[in-house]
């Protein structure tokens, strides 16, 4: 079935510790994205994607980094995790930039 | 700040009732709406949208309508299903770096459909 895998699907983890999510679709979207969900805020916009090979800020960007090599993968790193990074993380994607972007399934990640 | 809002955390509604689920924002200029649906452990799926030009779309059981001089766009479900039972996010697509667009979502109601 057609659609994005993120891996892991959750992770408890110590802080200072470096973790790469990964984020993975088959439908050849040029656009991809990273959000974070928390309690009370909704989905916020971490990084974002436009095409393989460009990447942008999105509204809450600091202590992550992407990379987008190629079409159908978009991982992304926390370098050195706070708790404040604890969160449901979802990747996205969408044909365009104007297209309804579709989501992986998350994946939940605890910084201890 | 919230741009997009969504004032009631839950809603209850019998099976075969009408679920009306709402929602406000706060930039005149936003022209692009989306709801999505969420169970829990998965991902938002997208469920309908709708451009300024119309104020009204349609698909299937579900209907969006969008009054822009109120800035407050609501989802119609009927009839209201139990596999209904789940948290709608709406959010509004904004053009952002370039040549994409990112999503403003409010922070969610969450449905129940009684049986």
């Amino acid at each position: 079935i057609a659609g994005i895998t993120q891996a892991p699907t959750s992770q408890i983890l110590a802080a200072g510790r470096r973790m790469t999510l990964r984020c993975t679709q088959d439908m050849r979207h040029n656009a991809m994205y990273w959000y974070r969900q928390d309690l009370g805020l909704g989905l916020r916009l971490i990084h974002y994607s436009n095409t393989a090979g460009t990447t942008g800020k999105g509204e809450v960007p600091d202590g992550y980094s992407v990379s987008r090599a190629n079409t159908d993968d978009f991982p992304l790193t926390l370098a050195s995790a706070v708790p404040s990074q604890t969160s449901v993380y979802f990747c996205a994607s969408s044909a365009w930039g104007n297209q309804p972007q579709h989501f992986g399934d998350g994946t939940r990640l605890s910084i201890l | 700040d919230q741009q997009v809002k969504q004032n009631s955390p839950s809603l209850s509604v019998q099976e075969g009732r009408i679920s009306i689920l709402n929602c406000d924002y706060t930039n005149s200029m936003f022209d692009y709406f989306l709801w999505y649906k969420k169970y829990p452990a998965e991902g938002p799926t997208f469920l309908i949208s709708i451009s300024s030009i119309k104020d009204k779309n349609e698909d299937g059981r579900f209907t969006v309508f969008l009054n822009k001089s109120a800035k407050h766009l609501s989802l119609h479900i009927v009839p209201s299903q139990p596999g209904d039972s789940a948290v709608y996010f709406c959010a509004a697509s904004v053009p952002y770096g370039g040549a994409t667009n990112k999503l403003i979502f409010g922070t969610g109601t969450l449905l129940a459909v009684q049986p």
